[in-house]
């Protein structure tokens, strides 16, 4: 069957340090992954993509890498600060589940100060 | 701009009773979609529209309908709400065309709460 696994215990850890936070995936043709911030009681809000031929991506503070072969993404935030806390979400788009995007549970992230 | 607006924040139904939630967008996207979020389960989609007049199911769309009224406007309906409908309800919007596999960036609204006892 095809699943989209995000660790769904929070991930804790101190202002500064970077903080990686993993989607696996199987069973899936990918076209491209996508990350999502949700802050509480709010709607999911877009961060990056990550297409299928591309190995990495950056955008300011946040990393995402995307291993057809181990068939992972890691996203990364470095210089994490409390104000990156929050669930994020992974979301993938693939050949092989109809004109979906289907998602991940999403990994809630707490950084201390 | 507003964005991606969902009507209303907060329903509490009985079990049997009908409503509809509403959503509009102003980014003049062509495609809208409903998902609901359940603790542990993540985002669910319901429902899609990829063009103003057409409709088609997601993973989960028993026990609810759509319409896609204009190309602002998806609107959700449960025509006899059950206590597993209990749930959160997201609307989102992206400028994908039909039928094609683009970049879908989703633009979500602020979701309802909904409660069914």
């Amino acid at each position: 069957s095809q699943k989209i696994e995000q660790n769904s215990e929070a991930l804790n850890i101190q202002e500064g340090k970077t903080a990686t936070l993993t989607c696996n995936y199987t069973n899936y043709s990918p076209a491209y992954l996508q990350w999502y911030r949700q802050d509480p009681g709010r709607g999911p809000v877009f961060l990056l993509l990550i297409r299928e031929n591309e190995k990495e991506k950056r955008k300011e503070r946040l990393k995402v890498t995307f291993d057809t072969t181990l068939k992972q993404s890691l996203f990364h935030i470095t210089a994490s600060q409390p104000a990156d806390s929050a669930t994020y979400l992974c979301a993938l788009r693939s050949y092989n589940a109809g004109n979906m995007l289907t998602f991940g549970g999403g990994t809630r992230l707490m950084v201390k100060p | 701009n507003a964005g991606v607006t969902q009507t209303p924040k907060f329903q509490v139904l009985k079990t049997g009773q009908s409503m509809t939630l509403q959503c509009a967008q102003d980014m003049n996207h062509n495609s809208m979609y409903w998902y609901r979020q359940d603790p542990g389960m993540g985002l669910r989609l319901i429902y899609y529209s990829a063009s103003e007049g057409t409709t088609d199911k997601g993973e989960v769309p028993n026990g609810y309908n759509v319409s896609r009224l204009n190309k602002r406007e998806f609107s959700l309906r449960l025509e006899s709400a059950a206590p597993s409908q209990t749930s959160v309800y997201f609307c989102a919007s992206s400028a994908l065309a039909g039928g094609r596999v683009g970049t879908d960036t989703q633009y979500f609204g602020p979701g309802t709460r909904l409660t069914v006892l």
